[in-house]
């Protein structure tokens, strides 16, 4: 089975750029994760979606940050514009929308695209 | 305060020694619970779920005490191969959204 994908796997801008990455979740994932994972720290959830729909954007810095995934299916993460502290790696995670036998839903991340700032 | 709170590290340990890593979360709301590990610029991966009657998978045991808000993972047996950064989640439930910790750093050293 296919893991999430994402691209590019790196990238390198300059401060006031706009930048997008993209991510296709496994095939028959209700629900995409946008994390972003910054040098010694945890990922922090970014945005959530279920389908088509924004469950929790609470995190998203809205007046940089945007997202979309329209058909419920592949999703851009877009930065514009981009600062030095959006150094990160950006992660894109998908789950099922049902709880699995463990009685968790389980989510998958993909390899991320590390973006830096200069 | 951080909703989840990890040692950084790193543990420095040799091949064949016990380890211990601790957890505290702070939201008694927090419903499930989990270790994940993360390899050097890889994506986090899920260990092990953690319940509060402790689950055991090979040489990792992981333990929940719901009423001190405190998590455990124990490596026995370390191997080389066991080096990464151990990842403490925590699902507040009905969104399924995870709050990490900061990771704690694992070198076995042969």
């Amino acid at each position: 089975e296919a893991g999430v994908a994402q691209s590019p796997r790196y990238k390198i801008i300059e401060k006031r750029q706009s930048v997008a990455f993209w991510c296709n979740p496994i095939s028959g994932h209700a629900t995409l994760y946008w994390y972003q994972q910054i040098l010694g720290q945890g990922p922090k959830l970014l945005i959530q979606f279920q389908n088509n729909g924004v469950v929790d954007d609470s995190q998203l810095p809205k007046d940089r940050f945007s997202a979309e995934r329209l058909k419920g299916v592949d999703s851009t993460l877009k930065i514009q514009p981009a600062k030095l502290e959006d150094s990160a790696v950006y992660l894109c995670a998908s789950s099922l929308i049902n709880r699995g036998k463990t009685g968790v839903y389980e989510q998958y991340f993909g390899p991320g695209t590390r973006l830096t700032v200069t | 305060r951080k909703e989840v709170e990890q040692d950084p590290g790193p543990f420095n340990v040799p091949e064949g020694a016990t380890v211990a890593f601790n957890c505290t979360y702070s939201n008694s709301a927090s419903q499930s619970f989990f270790w994940y590990r993360q390899d050097c610029r890889k994506e986090p991966k899920l260990l092990m779920s953690v319940y509060s009657s402790g689950n055991e998978d090979g040489r990792f045991t992981a333990q929940l005490n719901r009423a001190s808000q405190y998590i455990s993972l124990l490596i026995r047996d370390s191997k080389l191969s066991d080096s990464a950064t151990y990842l403490c989640v925590v699902n507040r439930g009905a969104t399924n959204k995870l709050i990490f910790g900061t990771g704690t750093l694992l070198a076995v050293q042969p």
